[in-house]
């Protein structure tokens, strides 16, 4: 089973742009299916930002769409995480994780990144 | 964005049994199989606990089991144990957003 390692700044200024990478370890990330980025706010529930393919495809949460670019690095053997226009609301732990057949079946330890009010 | 509901907490003695309930009112939970449960402990990140609505990953234990009847999936949890406290979320597949998760439910062990 792939190990997944998130990194990142801890904190982003408000409208600003939060830069997360997900190494990849213990096997290729080129190995096919999809890997995911999903976030929980402080106390709060799982949402699911976006996914995608190591050919570079890739799939978002309409609710975040407009926000996010999610790319790969197969060179790095690791995948990112933008997001833009940032608020306190995007305050959260950000997890990398590796998709199975429509389930997530791998997770990084997470990172949280805060933005102030 | 609509979530899947499930009960905020479930609580049960040491050896029973008890189930925590993730409805949907859309087709989705319904109409496809692709239904995950996860555990999480404070501060740690989820664990896959059942896939595909009634799938155990290797290594889970045998306690854990899932189910689906129409558009509500079940989490039931045999013989419990209070390492078994933690939260659980479901997961459902959609057409839309592709992964949608559960609101969560606390489960204590009394």
């Amino acid at each position: 089973q792939v190990q997944l390692q998130e990194s990142g700044p801890g904190l982003v200024k408000p409208s600003g742009t939060l830069s997360l990478t997900c190494a990849v370890s213990g096997g290729s990330i080129s190995s096919g299916n999809w890997w995911s980025w999903v976030r929980q706010p402080p106390g709060k529930g799982l949402e699911w930002i976006g996914e995608i393919h190591h050919r570079g495809s890739t799939n978002y949460n309409p609710s975040l769409k407009s926000r996010v670019t999610i790319t790969v690095d197969k060179s790095k053997n690791q995948f990112s995480l933008k997001l833009t226009s940032v608020t306190a609301a995007d305050t959260a732990v950000y997890y990398c994780a590796h998709n199975g057949y429509y389930t997530i079946d791998s997770w990084g330890q997470g990172t949280l990144v805060g933005v102030p009010s | 964005q609509s979530a899947l509901t499930q009960p905020a907490s479930v609580s049960g003695s040491p050896g029973q049994s008890i189930a925590i309930s993730c409805t949907e009112t859309s087709s989705d939970v319904g109409g496809y199989n692709y239904v995950s449960w996860y555990q999480q402990y404070p501060g740690k990140a989820p664990k896959l606990m059942i896939y595909d609505v009634t799938n155990r990953p290797s290594g889970v234990s045998t306690r854990f089991s899932g189910s689906k009847s129409g558009n509500t999936a079940s989490l039931t949890i045999s013989g419990l144990q209070a390492e078994d406290e933690a939260d659980y979320y479901c997961s459902s597949y959609r057409s839309s957003t592709l992964y949608v998760f559960g609101t969560g439910t606390k489960v204590t062990v009394l």
